[in-house]
């Protein structure tokens, strides 16, 4: 079946303008992931969902990020008034049951955002 | 919180050659799971092997195994007969047996593994 897919796959904006990023999980997969790839500050992770509920939202690195998850799918990632530092990859991943058991999260190709 | 190090930023080997990959880690978990992901130039992160912390077999998938050391928070992943499309980024990765809140992978910086033909 199909992977996670995310889109767009590449984005570049302007400091000041707001961007969404979209994340299709693997259909079934309950638990949905967000992390930030960047050259200076590694892999970090963002947030993760189960179902439609963020329980922690303390991993987003500013109150400019947000992020909600409709149906229990689809998620999107959105960043306000982007600034130069938010440029990176953005990733997101879906795996089978609630966090915390272990299972294998599947990622997607990723978001490259720029931000000029 | 935890941390995760590898201290390796980049490796080469040649084809067919075994090559092992360090990574070590700091928690105050005794339950957890430990990752190893290959990212190749795609971007598309895939895991490579999967190893419970209350498991003391080690895992091994095919040509790809790892020595944990738990009393050492060591869990190093040995590449056997090396292949070309082993070459790509390598993440060392942690996740706590139960997150409640922030429950994602907690990464390493990566070491960037080269195989020569």
């Amino acid at each position: 079946g199909a992977g996670v897919s995310q889109s767009p796959s590449n984005k570049v904006t302007e400091k000041g303008k707001d961007v969404e990023l979209r994340c299709d999980p693997i259909s079934g997969h309950t638990a949905l992931y967000w992390y930030r790839q960047s050259l200076g500050q590694g892999l970090e992770f963002l947030i993760y969902f189960q179902g439609n509920s963020a329980p922690d939202k303390s991993g987003l690195p500013s109150d400019r990020f947000s992020a909600e998850r409709t149906g229990g799918s689809v998620s999107t990632l959105t960043i306000q008034r982007t600034q130069q530092e938010d440029s990176a990859v953005y990733l997101c991943a879906s795996s089978t049951r609630t966090s915390g058991a272990g299972n294998e999260q599947f990622f997607g190709p990723g978001t490259r955002l720029t931000v000029l | 919180a935890q941390t995760v190090t590898q201290s390796q930023p980049e490796m080469s080997v040649q084809e067919a050659e075994t090559v092992t990959l360090s990574c070590t880690y700091d928690t105050s978990e005794n339950n957890y799971y430990l990752f190893w992901y290959k990212q190749p130039p795609s971007r598309q992160m895939i895991l490579v092997i999967r190893q419970e912390a209350y498991k003391q077999q080690n895992a091994t998938e095919n040509r790809f195994s790892v020595n944990f050391q738990k009393a050492a928070k060591s869990f190093s992943l040995k590449i056997s007969d090396s292949q070309l499309g082993d070459t790509a980024m390598y993440f060392c990765a942690f996740m706590k047996h139960w997150g409640g809140g922030a429950d994602g992978l907690t990464f390493g910086k990566g070491t960037h593994l080269i195989i020569q033909p």
